[in-house]
């Protein structure tokens, strides 16, 4: 089953605006991860984001986790076109020490030029 | 410092075949996890293996099997392939000790015919 929900499912955004991208899940994790996929290609890890952090950055990249409201967002400053991309969050699913991820179906970014 | 990788990249095979995916994890991790990402979907999660063993499965059934080698690569075999096996394998490691932050590589698309 889906743990992760991202919202909205398809972001159309201009050259230099800002993207909010927003992730929810069910039950409670260890962290939660993002990460992009172009063309249906591999994903490529973006950040990692603990259950005790609030808030991290990796250079346009700002991620905040609320884990009382079990969501996630990933903010991407002044994109670009290259920025276009499916984005996952992805959660732990901890039972009996191993950690397999959990997605959800992504947030389809597109960065008009 | 090598990434993951994963052969063939892409593969093409007819209803009832059999089909064998490899994985080199990236340098100094120790597990290999499998997942299988359908079109417009997110990836789900097929098993893991450390030290050689499974150590968690997912909702596949028995024809998706796999192995892991002394120098931590892996194989993802699917028996008897059906139209719904269709997708893109995608290979993650990590390691075993650390967060839980997992790197995948670019995938293997099959199609089944």
């Amino acid at each position: 089953s889906q743990q992760g929900e991202e919202d909205p499912q398809a972001l159309s955004i201009q050259e230099g605006e800002n993207a909010t991208m927003n992730c929810s899940y069910k039950t409670s994790i260890n962290n939660l991860q993002w990460y992009r996929q172009n063309s249906g290609r591999g994903l490529v890890h973006l950040i990692l984001i603990r259950s005790n952090e609030r808030e991290k950055h990796s250079g346009r990249l700002r991620v905040t986790l609320d884990t009382s409201k079990k969501s996630s967002s990933l903010l991407i400053t002044a994109s670009r076109a290259a920025d276009t991309a499916s984005y996952f969050c992805a959660t732990d699913d901890y039972q009996g020490g191993s950690e397999k991820l959990v997605f959800g179906k992504g947030t389809k970014l597109t960065v008009n030029p | 410092d090598a990434g993951v990788t994963q052969s063939p990249t892409h593969l093409i095979k007819t209803r009832g075949q059999q089909v064998t995916l490899r994985c080199s994890p990236k340098s100094g991790h120790d597990t290999v996890s499998w997942y299988q990402q359908a079109l417009g979907q997110g990836p789900q999660f097929i098993f893991q293996y450390y030290e050689e063993e499974e150590r968690q499965r997912g909702n596949f059934p028995d024809r998706f099997s796999g192995h892991q080698f002394p120098n931590y690569s892996s194989e993802l075999n699917v028996n008897a392939l059906l139209l719904g096996d269709s997708a893109l394998y995608l290979c993650a490691s990590s390691l075993l000790a650390g967060n839980n932050e997992q790197f995948f590589g670019p995938g293997t698309r099959l199609t089944v015919l």
